[in-house]
C-alpha cells in the first residue's frame, strides 16, 4: 500500500502561478496515472487533470499536470491565478495490487 | 449531457441501515465502472467502493467491508450503495462518480461526479 502526501495549504496572489505537489510514499509515481480534482467550497469535486498531464474538455489551459520520477511526485500547476481558483485540490492514483483508489489528503488553495 | 444524481441520504441512528441511489443519464451505463466516494465534515475525499461494468467485481475500502454493498442495475441506469451497521464515522457526503480504467488497465479515476447526498449517523 502507498499514500499520497500533499501540503495542507498554499496561497498566492491573483495573476501569479502556484504549484501543488503530491508525493507517493512507496512504489513509483509513474506506475499508475495521477489525477487531480478541484473542489470549490460547498460543491462537488470536478476533474481537472487525468492521466498525469491531460486536461478534460472544458478545463482551461491555465491548469497543467506533471510527474517527476526523481522526487517520486506529481504536481498541479495553475497559472494566471483567479479568485475562482480558490478551492481544495486532491491528487489521486490507483493501487493495482489491491484494487484500491488512493486520494491525497487535499490542499487548500487561497488566492489573495 | 452526462448526469449523475444521488438520493437516499438522511439521518439514521447508529446500527441502522440506509440505501443510496445514483440515477445516471447521458452515457451508456454498462460500458463504465462506477464508484462511491465520501467526504466527512471538514475532511478530505475518501474512496468507498467500485463496481465493474457488468457488476461481476466489486471492491471496498477496508472500513466498510462487510457492512456496505455496492450494486448496479443497467436496466435502470442506476448505481446503489446499501449501508448496514452504520457508525458515527460514516457521517459524510456521499458522491457517485463514473470511473475510467480498471483492473485490466492498471489505473483508475473518476471523470464525472454527482452533487452528493448527505448521510448523518447520530442518535
Amino acid at each position: 500500500n502507498f499514500m499520497l502526501t500533499q501540503p495542507h495549504s498554499v496561497s498566492e496572489s491573483p495573476g501569479k502561478t502556484v504549484t501543488i505537489s503530491c508525493t507517493r510514499t512507496s512504489g513509483t509515481i509513474a506506475s499508475s496515472y495521477v489525477q487531480w480534482y478541484q473542489q470549490r467550497p460547498g460543491s462537488a469535486p470536478t476533474t481537472v487533470i487525468i492521466e498525469d498531464t491531460l486536461r478534460p474538455s472544458g478545463v482551461p489551459d491555465r491548469f497543467s499536470g506533471s510527474i517527476d520520477s526523481s522526487s517520486n511526485s506529481a504536481s498541479l500547476t495553475i497559472s494566471g491565478l483567479r479568485t475562482e481558483d480558490e478551492a481544495g485540490y486532491y491528487c489521486q492514483s490507483y493501487d493495482s495490487s489491491n484494487q484500491e483508489v488512493i486520494f491525497g489528503g487535499g490542499t487548500k488553495l487561497t488566492v489573495l | 449531457e452526462v448526469q449523475l444524481v444521488e438520493s437516499g441520504g438522511g439521518l439514521v441512528q447508529p446500527g441502522g441501515s440506509l440505501r443510496l441511489s445514483c440515477a445516471t443519464s447521458g452515457f451508456t451505463f454498462n460500458y463504465f465502472w462506477m464508484t462511491w466516494v465520501r467526504q466527512a465534515p471538514g475532511k478530505g475525499l475518501e474512496w468507498v467502493a467500485n463496481i465493474q461494468q457488468d457488476g461481476s467485481d466489486t471492491y471496498y475500502v477496508d472500513s466498510v467491508k462487510g457492512r456496505f454493498t455496492i450494486s448496479s442495475d443497467s436496466a435502470k441506469n442506476s448505481l446503489y450503495l446499501q449501508m448496514n451497521s452504520l457508525r458515527a464515522e460514516d457521517t459524510a457526503v456521499y458522491y457517485c462518480a463514473r470511473g475510467r480504467g480498471g483492473d485490466d488497465w492498471g489505473y483508475y479515476y473518476m471523470d464525472v461526479w454527482g452533487k452528493g447526498t448527505t448521510v448523518t449517523v447520530s442518535s
